[in-house]
């Protein structure tokens, strides 16, 4: 069974730009999650997804941050325009129901 | 807030001993957890989940729960180098959430 996959693996922007990121989970997963983990924290949740519809997004800065997942299967997440505190990895994890969930190798994104 | 805390370390071991590594969770109504390994660089893997109180043994790792402490912990048996990561604990909170905690980092010395 193939895992989260996740692109792209690094990116490095200027403030202000704009970046996007992209997941595919694991096949038969309906439930989707991205998180920021900021080096020395633990994974925070941005949004949560259950097949195409937003669960949870409380967390997610909605100014700046937007996200969607288009025919219950892929999703992207977009930060624009981008800050130095969003510098992070972006991870994205899949779970068949809402227990375990399974991680993508993640986006390293570095804001100068 | 709903909260999950562990110590961040670094837990240090020697080759072969046990490593405890322990959580608490603010929400009683948390009903499922989860211990995470995070090797530097890398993205969590799940290593055990755990529903009901007492222990659950999975080979040389067990998890405790203890939810009138609302404690959470997770043994190491003969702990080797290649444990040495940073354990990530989770609760599954009410409104299907799952939050982390910061972690600990685990050292096993050869």
């Amino acid at each position: 069974e193939a895992g989260v996959a996740q692109s792209p693996r690094y990116k490095i922007i200027e403030k202000r730009q704009s970046v996007a990121f992209w997941c595919n989970p694991i096949s038969g997963h309906a439930t989707l999650y991205w998180y920021q983990q900021i080096l020395g924290q633990g994974p925070k949740l941005l949004i949560q997804f259950q097949n195409n519809g937003v669960v949870d997004d409380s967390q997610l800065p909605k100014d700046r941050f937007s996200a969607e997942r288009l025919k219950g299967v892929d999703s992207t997440l977009k930060i624009q325009p981008a800050k130095l505190e969003d510098s992070a990895v972006y991870l994205c994890a899949s779970a068949r129901g809402y227990n375990e969930q399974f991680f993508g190798p993640g986006t390293r994104l570095t804001v100068l | 807030q709903k909260e999950v805390e562990q110590n961040s370390g670094p837990l240090s071991v020697p080759e072969g001993a046990i490593a405890s590594l322990n959580c608490t969770y603010s929400d009683r109504g948390s009903q499922s957890f989860f211990w995470y390994r995070q090797y530097s660089g890398k993205s969590p893997e799940l290593i055990m989940f755990i529903y009901s109180n007492g222990d659950k043994e999975d080979g040389r790792f067990t998890a405790q729960l203890n939810k009138a402490s609302q404690y959470v912990s997770l043994l190491i048996r003969d702990s080797q180098p290649s444990d040495s990561a940073t354990y990530l604990c989770a609760a599954h909170f009410m409104g299907n959430k799952l939050v982390f905690g910061s972690g600990t980092i685990l050292r096993v010395k050869s």
